[in-house]
């Protein structure tokens, strides 16, 4: 089965750190950019970050550059985001997502599940 | 950055009519690249259409997508009642920020 399932979410005070996990099986991991995307409660989806499949390009939305830091490790088929110096405003379901389409052109075609980041004291 | 206006917020409609979702840029996003997502509560969002009118796989066909340049919607023939979601549109057209998402619309009965 073709799934992303992400872990590490949990509760964090402001400035704090947190690394996210996401699994991802039933698909050849090296070949597709991976993208993390949050949702804030009540809002829609914003996007934080892509990693391309070599993992040699990296993303980021102007919110996050320079605090978070996308990875992926090609033995464990797995796409990690540390986050650094967390604000309140982080606080959301983050979600993992498989990307299609073309380099710098991506759309999400497949989700995880999420998992909830919350910042606060 | 491109921002994307979705109307309406709210869509009031019942099983077996048409809806029409519109989704607006505020610059041209090239080659078509808009997307379509149906989010339910507690589920993440679902891919319905890409290239502004290719229907994901798995899709059924009632969903439709059209547009181009600034203005786009997507279209469901005939409700079911699974459909009742918000629904979100997205352009993936580039840099310097590639992906942003419209504020979503809700498709309530």
């Amino acid at each position: 089965e073709v799934q992303v399932l992400e872990s590490g979410g949990d509760l964090v005070q402001p400035g704090g750190s947190l690394r996210l996990s996401c699994a991802a099986s039933g698909f050849t991991f090296s070949d597709y950019a991976m993208s993390w995307v949050r949702q804030a409660p009540g809002k829609g989806p914003e996007w934080v970050s892509t990693i391309s499949g070599s993992g040699t390009s990296t993303f980021y939305a102007d919110s996050v550059k320079g605090r978070f830091t996308i990875s992926r490790d090609k033995s464990k088929n797995t796409l990690y985001l540390q986050m650094n110096r967390l604000r309140a405003e982080d606080t959301a379901v983050y979600y993992c997502a498989k990307c299609s389409g073309s380099y710098l052109h991506w759309y999400f075609d497949l989700w995880g599940r999420g998992t909830l980041v919350t910042v606060s004291s | 950055e491109i921002v994307l206006t979705q109307s309406p917020g709210t869509l009031s409609l019942s099983p077996g009519e048409r809806a029409t979702l519109s989704c607006r840029a505020s610059q041209s996003v090239g080659s078509s690249y808009l997307a379509w997502y149906q989010q339910k509560p507690g589920q993440a969002p679902r891919l319905l259409i890409y290239g502004a009118s290719s229907r994901a796989t798995g899709i059924p066909d009632r969903f439709s997508g059209s547009g181009s340049g600034t203005d786009f919607s997507l279209t469901i023939s005939r409700l079911e009642p699974e459909d009742f979601a918000v629904y979100y549109c997205q352009q993936y057209g580039g840099s310097p920020q590639p992906h942003t998402f419209g504020q979503g619309t809700k498709l309530e009965i």
